[in-house]
């Protein structure tokens, strides 16, 4: 059984860039999470996704934003790239909503903006 | 608002030695409390969790008991092995609105267990 799959799974933009990050949640999860992990930091939330829909979004500007698909699958897009956007971004998923399941979370994409 | 305070690190200990990782957090209601580890080049790893005061959550030799009375959800293990080498994050998770709980995760703690 597949975890949660992430890509890629290494990417350099340069400053001003777009870059889009994909995720597939793990078979039977309907909600996705993306996470920001500064190197030496904890994962810092930026938004979640269930039903196509963003639910929750963390303290992330507007350059950071999101898609789930039907089929679960999730995108993460940031605009106009800073240095400072440089860091492991998580995709985690959970088995649904309004209860507290447990996240799995994938190997991450590793961004570095130059 | 919500959040969690870990030891710094890195802990360095031999092998066999004791393990303690402490933990606190701070939140407005009644949490749910977890331990996640984090291999090199890896995700995050559910290690184990509690989600009442007193419980005890335990897996692969770790455990940890959710302290209301002192906010803490210190990691242990009793002989530590090279391969528990890793980094640790202690999280709380709490239902924000309507149903969504997402977990707020501390700076992480770096093991390192030598031969």
């Amino acid at each position: 059984d597949a975890g949660v799959t992430q890509s890629p799974t290494h990417l350099i933009k340069t400053r001003g860039q777009q870059v889009t990050l994909r995720c597939s949640p793990k078979s039977g999860h309907d909600t996705v999470s993306w996470y920001q992990q500064a190197l030496g930091q904890g994962p810092q939330f930026i938004f979640q996704y269930y039903e196509e829909e963003e639910r929750q979004r963390g303290n992330f500007p507007d350059r950071f934003s999101g898609h789930q698909f039907p089929n679960y699958s999730s995108e993460l897009n940031v605009n106009a790239l800073l240095l400072g956007d440089s860091a492991l971004y998580l995709c985690a998923s959970s088995p649904g909503w309004g209860e507290d399941y447990g996240y799995t979370f994938g190997s991450g994409t590793r961004l570095t903006v130059v | 608002g919500n959040s969690v305070t870990q030891m710094e690190g890195p802990v360095t200990l031999s092998e066999e030695a004791f393990l303690t990782i402490n933990c606190t957090y701070t939140a407005t209601g009644y949490p749910s409390l977890f331990w996640y580890v984090q291999y090199p080049g890896e995700g995050l790893q559910l290690l184990l969790k509690a989600t009442k005061a007193d419980d005890k959550g335990s897996n692969k030799g770790f455990e940890a008991t959710y302290r209301k009375e002192t906010t803490s959800f210190h990691l242990e293990k009793g002989s530590v092995q090279v391969s528990d080498s890793a980094v640790y994050f202690c999280a709380l998770s709490i239902d924000t609105s309507g149903g969504s709980y997402i977990p707020t995760f501390g700076r992480g703690t770096s093991l390192i267990v030598h031969p």
